[in-house]
């Protein structure tokens, strides 16, 4: 059974960075995609990114100017970087792993922007 | 860029059949996928590969795709199906991943 935790601020001023780290415990680390989602309060969800373990990666033409997805092997982590981030990114934000009928989600962090 | 298109409701009574849809000019090349969102919780997914259903998902779900338009059925619907449907796609090319805009299904 694959768990993924994830953690990183939760409260940012706009134009700061917002820095996920999503952590993968137990399964195959390789043989999954590993992806970041995100849903504004009250609303629906929106894909924004994936990487797999070669770190080739994959964006939401709307966010893909400001991403930047990594990944560490040796740690089985993945990581999220969203910069100048304004009010409309306020949302939950989700980790997932994904491979074939395997699906797993991290807890989702609560990240707000406001002055 | 690429959107898929979902009914905000669909409202059935308990034990009766409900469908939800998903039209995207892509489907007919690319594999849809259904998640369960219930209310504060993560989404969970329950069809993949347009029909497949993963190990612990009730045999009642079931799925299909034709042409443009995917489909998600809930035969016999219970109560506690109600939770909101997301279709997820990707676009023609498999460059990047969409989701539908959510269809929130009422069981009462």
């Amino acid at each position: 059974q694959v768990q993924l935790q994830q953690w990183g601020a939760g409260l940012l001023k706009p134009s700061e960075t917002l820095s996920l780290t999503c952590a993968v415990y137990g399964g195959s680390f390789n043989d999954y995609y590993w992806t970041w989602i995100r849903q504004p309060p009250g609303k629906g969800l929106e894909w924004i990114g994936e990487i797999n373990h070669t770190g080739s990666t994959k964006s939401s033409p709307s966010l893909k100017s400001r991403v930047t997805m990594s990944v560490d092997t040796s740690k089985n982590q993945f990581s999220l970087k969203l910069s100048s981030v304004t009010a409309a990114d306020t949302a939950m934000y989700y980790c997932e792993g994904n491979h074939d009928a395997l699906d797993f989600w991290g807890q989702g962090t609560m990240v707000t922007v406001s002055a | 860029s690429y959107e898929l298109t979902q009914p905000p409701s669909v409202s059935v009574s308990p034990g009766q059949t409900a469908r939800i849809t998903c039209s995207g000019d892509a489907l007919p090349k690319k594999f849809a996928y259904w998640f369960q969102q219930k209310s504060g919780q993560a989404p969970v997914l329950v069809i993949y590969e347009d029909s497949k259903r993963p190990s612990g998902i009730p045999e009642r779900f079931s799925g299909s795709s034709s042409g443009t338009m995917a489909t998600l059925t809930v035969s016999g619907a219970q109560v506690e199906d109600e939770a909101d449907y997301y279709c997820y796609s990707t676009d023609s090319s498999g460059n990047y991943g969409v989701f539908g805009g959510g269809t929130k299904l009422t069981v009462l």
